[in-house]
């Protein structure tokens, strides 16, 4: 993908592992936060969302973790696969706003078998 | 497949031409985005339309025009681009316009654009 012409940062796991990726979102007004991934040549795809009101939510392994205080957003992912490598990127609506999403640089993950 | 189509998914074009992009969707939603993704800069999103309507206009250039004649179709009228809006633009779409849980937006493969 385009993202992927950025300096981004990489975090290197080993198949089987649990992986964690971080965001630090900018407004503490924000209210809604998504993760998404995005494999080489191809579109974003969504993975999981999050409100404001909740600290935690899973879905099929994987797990957003939001702490408001700090303004920050972990992306976990259990018993990493090949098939999670990707650049994975977070967003935030932007202070509240109606459909005013900003998205993070995203974080390379390369997955080692 | 996402359920989300777009072409061209190249296209080189020169600063004084006029093009489109299009997407369709077959999922039966009612919102669709454009979104940009440059090599330097994380995604942008451009422009929302739900129901047909546009709901927002995240400060675009006016060089680059959206049309929505209907809730399946969305184009992306370009004309007098500059060499910086080189990217891939991409289009989504999700069951509704505005951002809720489980509001999930689907993104087709994008057009990679070039501009001379």
């Amino acid at each position: 993908g385009e993202s992927v012409g950025l300096h981004l940062p990489t975090l290197s796991v080993q198949e089987g592992d649990n992986s964690i990726i971080n965001c630090a979102y900018s407004n503490s007004a924000s209210d809604y936060f998504i993760w998404y991934k995005q494999e080489s040549g191809k579109g974003p795809q969504f993975i999981i969302d999050i409100r404001s009101n909740m600290d935690k939510r899973q879905g099929q392994r994987v797990t957003v973790l939001l702490n408001k205080t700090v303004k920050h957003l972990s992306l976990q992912i259990a018993a990493t696969q090949p098939g999670d490598s990707a650049v994975y990127f977070c967003a935030e609506n932007y202070g509240g706003a109606t459909n005013k999403l900003i998205f993070g640089t995203g974080t390379l993950l390369a997955v080692q078998p | 497949e996402t359920g989300v189509t777009q072409t061209p998914r190249h296209l080189v074009m020169g600063m004084t031409n006029k093009k489109s992009l299009k997407c369709e969707q077959h999922l039966g939603h009612n919102a669709m985005y454009w979104y940009k993704q440059s090599a330097k800069k994380p995604l942008e999103l451009m422009f929302v339309y739900s129901l047909e309507e546009r709901v927002e206009n995240n400060s675009v250039p006016s060089r680059f025009s959206p049309e929505c004649p209907n809730s399946s179709h969305l184009f992306l009228h370009l004309h007098t681009l500059q060499p910086e809006d080189s990217a891939l633009y991409l289009c989504a779409s999700s069951q509704e316009g505005s951002l809720a849980l489980d509001n999930e937006q689907f993104f087709g493969p994008g057009t990679r654009l070039t501009v001379l």
